[in-house]
């Protein structure tokens, strides 16, 4: 099957500094990226919508500036997120979309981010 | 709205029993799709099964079956003869069809399965 890595798989920064996650699908090419967060024991909550070649569409809700998200090709998109605070703490997964057909995605590991 | 539930939060079962994890979604789309999950421990999601709207036949796969009915907006998912490796939290999602096929998955709260030797 399709894989999709994340990079870092955990990272633990202080308050104030800003902390980039990379998503890669490593053997197919994905135009449509997205990144969701999930706190402990809840379920995961889309925070936006990573397109190749164009600006992300976020969720209501969803901080724009907060959460940058670059998707520069079509293997590679990164969430940054900037002037981390503790309560950004949390499990961020992303998945990358194959094909249109039957929405296929396949999801990355994800990252706990910790901030202190 | 698109929404799915999961009304089971938890569930405990002993290993060899039997187990059904229950998902009702709502969608305004005549075509869709309806996934589900599992997240270990490790928290990498595994993808179990996809069922489009407009295959409502069920599907077994080794112990794991799948109820699909329209009628009552609900795939439910069916564990035979439990395994303690079966323990995860397990996700119930859909997507919209192709008429707006942004491809966002909308998941339900997740039910966590314990099962005990």
């Amino acid at each position: 099957g399709a894989v999709v890595s994340q990079h870092p798989s955990r990272v633990i920064c202080k308050s104030g500094t800003s902390v980039k996650i990379e998503c890669r699908s490593l053997d197919f090419q994905a135009t449509t990226m997205f990144w969701y967060r999930q706190f402990p024991k809840q379920s995961l909550m889309l925070m936006a919508t990573s397109n190749e070649g164009s600006k992300a569409t976020y969720e209501q809700g969803v901080e724009k500036d907060k959460f940058l998200i670059n998707h520069a090709s079509l293997t590679l998109s990164t969430l940054t997120v900037t002037s981390a605070h503790p309560e950004d703490s949390s499990f961020y997964i992303c998945s990358a979309r194959r094909t249109e057909l039957y929405n296929e995605q396949f999801f990355g590991p994800g990252t706990r981010l910790t901030v202190l | 709205a698109q929404k799915v539930t999961q009304a089971q939060t938890e569930i405990s079962v002993v290993e060899k029993e039997d187990v059904t994890l229950d998902c009702v979604y709502e969608t305004r789309d005549t075509t869709y799709y309806l996934f589900w999950y599992k997240q270990p421990p490790s928290g990498e999601l595994v993808f179990l099964i996809r069922r489009n709207s407009f295959d409502e036949q069920n599907e077994i796969s080794g112990r794991y079956s799948w109820n699909f009915q329209k009628s009552t907006s609900s795939f439910n998912f069916t564990i035979t003869a439990s395994q303690v490796v079966d323990s995860a939290v397990y996700f119930c999602a859909l997507s919209e069809g192709y008429a707006s096929n942004t491809g966002k998955l909308i998941f339900g709260q997740g039910t966590t399965l314990q099962v005990k030797p």
